[in-house]
């Protein structure tokens, strides 16, 4: 199967700091890519939609000079947390869609958990 | 708007019983997919099925089948005899599909946790 590669998997830092986050298809050619957000024991909501070459679609809510997104090639999408802080601390996951295969089925990377202390 | 409603928070079975999920979801589009993703306890999401909402055959694939009913908006999934593996928040989801190819973020329910206990 498709597969999502989501670095780093952990990342505690202090509070003030930016973390970046990267999501790599491996062994296919995503077109695009999705962030997700999910709070303990609760479910998963989309930050943004991330498109190779052009400027990410944030969903009404976010802050998008917060969280920055750089989709700067068909294999790699990066998520910037800026001047991050405690309430920022959360598991952020992100998908990528198969391109030229079946269309909109979301393959996920193992995600990320952001402690800001 | 789309909703994705799961009821059941968690439900807690011995092994070999059978399991069934409840799936239901409100949309305008006239066509979507549906899906279901088992998040075991590392974090992954794993996809185990897409249904096109002028599909409604159901589906079997070993121990897991989905019963998908349009006329009552519901996508319900069963394990049949299950495993202690099969422990894992399992998440139903939908997103709208497009004719040009374009593809949405999915819209998810708020998740089911399956224990099953040896």
């Amino acid at each position: 199967g498709a597969v999502v590669s989501q670095h780093p998997s952990w990342v505690i830092c202090k509070s003030g700091t930016s973390v970046k986050i990267e999501c790599r298809s491996l062994d296919f050619q995503a077109t695009t890519m999705f962030w997700y957000r999910q709070f303990p024991k609760q479910s998963l909501m989309l930050m943004a939609t991330s498109n190779e070459g052009s400027k990410a679609t944030y969903e009404q809510g976010v802050e998008k000079d917060k969280f920055l997104i750089n989709h700067a090639s068909l294999t790699l999408s990066t998520l910037t947390v800026t001047s991050a802080h405690p309430e920022d601390s959360s598991f952020y996951i992100c998908s990528a869609i198969r391109l030229a295969l079946a269309k909109n089925i979301q393959y996920f990377g193992a995600g990320t958990r952001l402690s800001v202390l | 708007a789309q909703k994705v409603t799961q009821a059941q928070t968690e439900i807690s079975v011995v092994e070999k019983e059978d399991v069934t999920l409840d799936c239901v979801y409100e949309t305008r589009d006239t066509t979507y997919y549906l899906f279901w993703y088992k998040q075991p306890p590392s974090g992954e999401l794993v996809f185990l099925i897409r249904r096109n909402s002028f599909d409604e055959q159901n589906e079997i694939s070993g121990r897991y089948s989905w019963n998908f009913q349009k006329s009552t908006s519901s996508f319900n999934f069963t394990i049949t005899a299950s495993q202690v593996v099969d422990s894992a928040v399992y998440f139903c989801a939908l997103s709208p599909m497009y004719s040009g190819g374009g593809a949405d973020g999915l819209t998810f329910g708020k998740g089911t946790h399956i224990i099953i206990h040896p």
